[in-house]
C-alpha cells in the first residue's frame, strides 16, 4: 500500500529562521511527487513537482528536494506569509491502470514576526 | 483563466439526509477527481472522472458517489449522511489526469453534519 509521510505535524519558526520539512514515501512505481500550500479555508495550491531522485526545484525562498525514499521542503529565511500547511504527494498507479495522487497528513508552519 | 468553482461553500445536514456538490473544472479541464479532507485523516481521495466515466475510485462506501456531465462539471453525491461525513470535501481539476500535470484544486465545499 502506497504511503505518506509528513514530518513534523507542525513546526514554530521565527523568521528568518531556515528549516526543513520532510515526506518520506513507499509507493511501487513513483511517477512524480508533489508540493502544495494549504492556506486556512482554502483549497492546496500546486508548489513543486518533482520526477527522479536528485532533482531539485526552487521557488523564492522555497526549494524542493527528491531523494529514492524522501523528500525536502527547505525553507530559507521564512517570512510570516509563509505560513501554511505544506502537503506532499505521491503519483502512483492504481489497479484501474490510472493513477491518482496519494496525500501525506501535511506539516502545518507558523512563521511568527 | 478562472480557477476550479466549487458549490455551495458551506452546508449543514442532518443525519440520515443525502447532499449533492458541485464542481466547475478550469477550462479545457477534463479530469475531475474528489478528495475528502478531515483533520484526522488528511486528504483521502474519492473519485476520480475523464470524459464522463469514472477511471479511479477511493476506499470509500457506496454511500459516496459521483458523476461527470459533458462539459466536464462534476456532481459528487453523499446519501443517508453520517456525522463522520462532516468534512471539506475538495474538487481538483487536471487537462487530462494520471499523467504528471499537478492537480488544481477549488476552495472546497464545508459539510457539516448534526
Amino acid at each position: 500500500e502506497d504511503q505518506v509521510t509528513q514530518s513534523p505535524e507542525a513546526l514554530r519558526l521565527q523568521e528568518g529562521e531556515s528549516s526543513s520539512l520532510n515526506c518520506s514515501y513507499t509507493v511501487s512505481g513513483l511517477r512524480g511527487l508533489f508540493w502544495y500550500r494549504q492556506d486556512p479555508g482554502k483549497g492546496p495550491e500546486f508548489l513543486f513537482t518533482l520526477y527522479s531522485a536528485g532533482e531539485e526545484k526552487e521557488k523564492e525562498r522555497l526549494k524542493a528536494t527528491l531523494t529514492k525514499k524522501e523528500s525536502f521542503l527547505h525553507i530559507t529565511a521564512p517570512k510570516p506569509e509563509d505560513s501554511a500547511t505544506y502537503l506532499c504527494a505521491v503519483q502512483a498507479f492504481m489497479n484501474s491502470g490510472y493513477s491518482t495522487l496519494t496525500f501525506g497528513k501535511g506539516t502545518m508552519l507558523l512563521v511568527s514576526p | 483563466k478562472a480557477g476550479v468553482t466549487q458549490t455551495p461553500r458551506y452546508l449543514i445536514k442532518t443525519r440520515g439526509q443525502q447532499v449533492t456538490l458541485s464542481c466547475s473544472p478550469i477550462s479545457g479541464h477534463r479530469s475531475v477527481s474528489w478528495y475528502q479532507q478531515t483533520p484526522g485523516q488528511g486528504l483521502q481521495f474519492l473519485f476520480e472522472y475523464f470524459s464522463e466515466t469514472q477511471r479511479n475510485k477511493g476506499n470509500f462506501p457506496g454511500r459516496f458517489s459521483g458523476r461527470q456531465f459533458s462539459n466536464s462539471r462534476s456532481e459528487m453525491n453523499v446519501s443517508t449522511l453520517e456525522l463522520g461525513d462532516s468534512a471539506l470535501y475538495l474538487c481538483a481539476s487536471s487537462p487530462t489526469g494520471g499523467d504528471n500535470s499537478p492537480l488544481h484544486f477549488g476552495n472546497g465545499t464545508r459539510l457539516t453534519v448534526t
